[in-house]
């Protein structure tokens, strides 16, 4: 399988953009990245999928490099809602999510 | 409102006492599944199903069963509950979006077998 390498912790002040960044350098051509994230005591959250374009929505945007092997998840202001564990995995078409260690992302007021 | 649920939440059993865990969607997806998580292995596949009455094995699908005899429900069950199935348990629905699935999470169960 296909593995993300990403930061083990992260610090962010309140209000300002963070940037989550991931490194994938064994994708496949048909891995889609997709970033979910899990809030203390709760259930992994999707926040954001792509191929190969940049994507937006309500939550966040995720920037994919050209050749793909590596992908940023941006948050354009950090709330301190926004603490969690954040996980950047390759999917394939099975659909099967392989959960790292993920980011702990920490917000300080 | 959209959503996954699962019962019980918690749950402390014996070894050797077979239990099931559920888990119901509203949101009439197709791909349903089940992970488990530990510390310091994160989330673990344990079965899926891509529809009414088709299950798959995931990563690490012994001393586990499931079924599924209607879309909304995909059902947990651990025939003799052994302490190393202790964990923390995630069933999630998918929905095909943008070209992949996205996959909505229930609340957890955290089982304890003593």
């Amino acid at each position: 399988d296909a593995k993300t390498t990403q930061p083990n912790s992260m610090e962010s002040n309140e209000e300002e953009p963070v940037h989550l960044p991931c490194n994938h350098s064994t994708i496949s051509g048909t891995d889609y990245i997709h970033w979910y994230r899990q809030l203390p005591s709760q259930g992994p959250e999707y926040v954001i999928h792509g191929l190969t374009s940049n994507v937006n929505n309500r939550m966040a945007s995720l920037a994919i490099a050209e050749d793909r092997k590596s992908s940023t998840l941006i948050l354009h202001r950090a709330t301190l809602r926004d603490a969690a564990v954040y996980y950047c995995i390759l999917v394939d078409a099975g659909n099967m999510l392989t959960f790292g260690g993920g980011t702990r992302l920490m917000v300080k007021p | 409102e959209a959503q996954v649920t699962q019962n019980p939440r918690y749950l402390i059993t014996v070894t050797g006492k077979k239990l099931t865990v559920t888990c119901s969607q509203n949101m009439n997806h197709e791909y349903m599944s089940w992970y488990r998580q530990d510390p310091g292995l994160g989330l673990r596949q344990i079965y899926y199903s891509m529809n009414v009455e088709v299950t798959d094995k995931g990563d690490v699908p012994e001393g586990y069963k499931v079924s599924r005899k209607e879309k909304r429900n995909f059902p947990l069950i651990l025939e003799s509950p052994s302490p190393n199935q202790t964990s923390l348990y995630f069933c999630a629905s998918s929905s095909w979006t943008g070209g992949s699935y996205e996959q909505y999470f229930g609340p957890g169960t955290r089982l304890t077998v003593t």
